[in-house]
């Protein structure tokens, strides 16, 4: 069964920084791409980052490119990100999310349940 | 970048009604359209793919169709269940954006 836990929210303030860390199991971590996707209070999703498999290859949306990087630990089935110069509109619950390998092309099949990040004053 | 619009924003129907939401995008995605269901405090779910397929374990009553630019869900009978919302989202390349999403309620 695949499982995703994400772990590390929490309130940080402006300017701060923060880590966040999806640990993965049931599934071969190593061959599937990752993404993070957040969603702030009471708005719809958006997607934030995503790491690729075959050529190790990272995107970002506009919004985060800069301040935000991924990265991911074989070793440990652990997908992180690494969120600096944080924003109060980056407040949200940030999802993980495994991409689907198949014919049908990369959609995101399993989502952890989330971690809430509140960047405040 | 190609921007991703739903339709209605929201809507409310009673139990048994046939309900369709539609999902626009501004530039051709072949069917590489997701659409994704949200019940409210839960992670988002997987409902169908490639514009059409549905998901394993999700209920038959859901469909897609579509192609292209033009994409629908439909639900063909709402059930108390189905009180969730939903998101379109693209995923042929990057961006992977998602529509801003469809509250569906029970009347």
């Amino acid at each position: 069964e695949v499982q995703l836990l994400e772990s590390g929210g929490g309130l940080v303030q402006p300017g701060g920084s923060l880590r966040l860390s999806c640990a993965a199991s049931g599934f071969t971590f190593s061959s599937y791409a990752m993404s993070w996707v957040r969603q702030a209070p009471g708005k719809g999703l958006e997607w934030v980052s995503t790491f690729s498999v075959g050529s190790t290859s990272t995107y970002y949306a506009d919004s985060v490119k800069g301040r935000f990087t991924i990265s991911r630990d074989i070793s440990k089935n652990t997908l992180y990100l690494q969120m600096n110069s944080l924003r109060v509109e980056d407040t949200a619950v940030y999802y993980c999310a495994k991409k689907a390998t198949t014919q049908y092309g990369n959609y995101f099949d399993y989502w952890g349940q989330g971690t809430l990040v509140t960047v405040s004053s | 970048d190609i921007q991703m619009t739903q339709s209605p924003s929201s809507l409310s129907a009673s139990v048994g009604d046939r309900v369709s939401i539609t999902c626009r995008a501004s530039q051709g995605i072949s069917n590489y359209l997701a659409w994704y269901q949200q019940k409210p405090g839960k992670a988002p779910k997987l409902l169908i793919y490639a514009a059409s397929t549905l998901q394993s374990g999700a209920p038959s009553r859901f469909s897609g169709s579509g192609s292209g630019t033009d994409f629908t869900l439909t639900i063909s009978s709402l059930q108390p269940e189905d009180v969730a919302t939903y998101y379109c989202q693209k995923y042929n390349s990057a961006p992977w954006t998602f529509g801003q999403g469809t509250k569906v309620e029970i009347k």
